[in-house]
């Protein structure tokens, strides 16, 4: 089974740092791109970041640029997102996901999401 | 960055209705858009990528249309497994942004 799990998540005071985790399963994890979606409570989509198959190529959104860094490690089929100077906004579930090989930013496996609650 | 617009934010229908939700792009994004689907509680799903074509799985009452700025996704015949937010999203350039959502609620 294709699978993406992740995990990391948690209450952190503001400015605070946290690191997530993406395992995947189920598929060659170094043949594709992964990205960090996220999702403030009862709010959309917000892409935050991506990453290509060797980890060499990273781009992310003007609101985390700078805070968060995203790497592979392809040797252990995970993912990580570390966030540095976490504010009230970074408040959200966090997915990771998976780019199609044909077309890297259409994310065609997700998983669940891991919660960030950042909160004096 | 592009602004994805979606409309309307909300929608009631029946099972068995047509329904169409539009995602416009502040600027041409090519054929390089793509829909989600997502229920309360769970992860999105990707239902169509490159305006129209339908991800494995998907059933084929899900189409997409459209090109440069103005797109369409189409449910041809709604069940009830279809009530959930939908949204686009454009993977022309980064950031890769997705429309605020359409939620398919029941008449």
């Amino acid at each position: 089974e294709v699978k993406l799990v992740e995990s990391g998540g948690g209450v952190v005071r503001p400015g605070g740092s946290l690191r997530l985790s993406c395992a995947a399963s189920g598929f060659t994890f170094d043949d594709y791109g992964m990205t960090w979606v996220r999702q403030a409570p009862g709010k959309g989509l917000e892409w935050v970041s991506g990453i290509n198959w060797n980890g060499v190529s990273t781009v992310y959104a003007d609101s985390v640029k700078g805070r968060f860094t995203i790497s592979r490690n392809n040797a252990k089929n995970s993912l990580y997102l570390q966030m540095n100077s976490l504010r009230a906004e970074d408040t959200a579930f966090y997915h990771c996901a998976r780019g199609k090989l044909e077309l890297p930013n259409a994310f065609d496996i997700w998983g669940q999401g891991t919660m960030v609650t950042v909160s004096s | 960055d592009i602004q994805m617009t979606q409309s309307p934010s909300s929608l009631s229908a029946s099972v068995g209705d047509r329904v169409t939700i539009t995602c416009r792009a502040s600027q041409s994004i090519s054929s390089y858009l793509n829909w989600y689907q997502q229920k309360q509680g769970k992860a999105p799903k990707l239902l169509i990528y490159a305006v129209s074509s339908l991800q494995s799985g998907v059933p084929s009452r899900f189409s997409g249309s459209g090109s440069g700025t103005d797109f369409t996704l189409t449910i041809s015949s709604l069940q009830p497994e279809d009530f959930a937010t939908y949204y686009c999203q454009q993977s022309y350039t980064t950031p890769k942004t997705f429309g605020q959502g359409t939620k398919v609620e029941i008449k």
